[in-house]
């Protein structure tokens, strides 16, 4: 079936210190990728998507690039702020003309301390 | 996007009382909603899918006669853990289905059973 692995965490980084948590997937068809955000005491969000190979979702700074031959999902960012502290789950959607069912990586845990 | 809340913001219940969750759809006609499960340090895993007005949709492994789902309107579902025991002690969160593979989450619930 299908399956999201995500680095583990805690990641603890300085500000302004370079971020990646890395996400690979395995899936039978071809599913739309997402990163979901977390913040403490708050509901996931949706940081970013793509949908097809080689789209790069962007948002907030934070950046991934759907890459098929590797099956990854990576998610980025140049310059982290403290306000980037929160957990981030890596999911992804094999059906989609349905509303969903996402499957989610265990998510990562970033800290960013000033 | 969709404001999703949730009541209680966590519960302590006996074993085998029964406790009811609410999902709330503050701002936005839910006609689909879901309800995830979430083991420490582990990612959401699907329970179910419910739509207004019908019967939930269970993931495999997902003992409905436990987990009761009832989504009589368009704001309101309520996810009832029948007969809980210390095993059902977990984190729940539902989501909102918003849109072509997009889902707006509540903050979660967090159950102990004793």
């Amino acid at each position: 079936g299908d399956s999201v692995t995500q680095m583990e965490g805690p990641v603890t980084l300085s500000e302004e210190a370079f971020l990646t948590i890395n996400c690979t997937y395995t899936a039978t068809g071809y599913p739309s990728l997402f990163w979901y955000v977390q913040y403490p005491g708050e509901g996931l969000q949706l940081l970013l998507k793509a949908t097809k190979a080689d789209d790069k979702g962007s948002n907030k700074g934070f950046e991934a690039t759907y890459r098929k031959e590797t099956t990854s999902f990576h998610l980025e960012k140049g310059s982290v702020q403290v306000s980037d502290s929160a957990v981030y789950f890596c999911a992804l959607s094999d059906r989609p003309d349905s509303w969903g069912k996402l499957q989610f990586g265990a998510g990562t845990q970033v800290v960013v301390t000033p | 996007g969709a404001v999703v809340s949730q009541h209680p913001s966590w519960v302590i219940c006996k074993s085998g009382t029964s406790v009811k969750i609410e999902c709330r759809s503050l701002d936005f006609q839910a006609t689909t909603m879901f309800w995830y499960r979430q083991f420490p340090k582990q990612s959401l895993m699907l329970m179910a899918t419910s739509n207004e007005g019908s019967k939930a949709t269970y993931e495999q492994g997902v003992e409905k006669d436990k987990f009761l789902i009832n989504h009589a309107s368009l704001t309101l579902s309520t996810l009832t853990v029948t007969s809980a025991h210390p095993e059902d002690s977990s984190f729940y969160i539902c989501s909102v289905a918003g849109g072509r593979e997009t889902q707006y989450f509540g903050p979660g619930t967090r159950l102990l059973v004793l």
